[in-house]
């Protein structure tokens, strides 16, 4: 398996807290991602990153901001929670981001806002 | 319209049966397609990339037809092992090179 570390594995956090999740990879891959899973949508791309430094939105990235400042750490913040943002977050990782790379995806966190 | 459709199913099949799944996909510009497994509760892992020509992998078949803009998966002699969500997934291609999933096919092979 990839080794792909996400902490915390489950969060519960109440509405207007801010919140940062974190992925860990041991891989050296350059590209990460991170995602969100909703019951009855397909993964949707929050933010991506494809290098130190380098970061750029995805499809649902309002109210979410991100930081790489090393090449296997990619942090997600959710700035002020709101209840919509309940769901599974995951993390991806890809070595260079080509169309037919693969992605490999860390164990998910699981984020309440009450 | 969703850009990628998938039936949610779930798909009940005994086991040794064949089962098949289609997805459909609206970017006529898409550049390539994977299928992705994902048990319940964890993480999604990459099944098989999908090719023009079609492609096999043991008991899994993937076919590509561009002209319609579909793809499937058909599993031969399913085994309880293969109870899970089978997501889609088609590259768009361009800048940042999106992926977009589809929801998902649940599928459940009972003894």
């Amino acid at each position: 398996d990839a080794g792909i570390t996400q902490s915390p594995r489950h969060k519960v956090t109440e509405t207007g807290t801010p919140v940062t999740l974190r992925c860990h990879q041991t891989e050296n891959h350059r590209y990460m991602y991170w995602y969100r899973q909703d019951p009855g949508h397909g993964l949707r791309l929050i933010h991506y990153s494809y290098g130190v430094k380098d970061t750029d939105k995805g499809e649902v990235s309002d109210g979410y901001s991100v930081s790489r400042s090393k090449t296997e750490d990619f942090l997600l913040t959710l700035e002020s929670a709101t209840s919509s943002q309940t769901s599974v977050y995951f993390c991806a990782i890809s070595e260079s981001g080509g169309i037919n790379e693969k992605l490999f995806f860390g164990s998910g966190t699981q984020l309440s806002v009450l | 319209r969703k850009e990628v459709e998938q039936d949610p199913g779930p798909f009940n099949v005994p086991e040794g049966a064949t089962v098949a799944f289609n997805c459909t996909y609206s970017n006529s510009a898409s550049q390539s397609f994977f299928w992705y497994r994902q048990d319940c509760r964890k993480e999604p892992k990459l099944l098989m990339s999908v090719y023009s020509s079609g492609n096999e992998d043991g008991r899994f078949t993937a076919q590509l037809n561009r002209a319609s803009q579909y793809i499937s998966l058909l599993i031969r002699d399913s085994k309880l092992s293969d109870s899970a969500t089978y997501l889609c997934v088609v590259n768009e291609g361009g800048y940042g090179n999106k992926l977009v999933f589809g929801a998902g096919t649940i599928l459940r092979v009972k003894s």
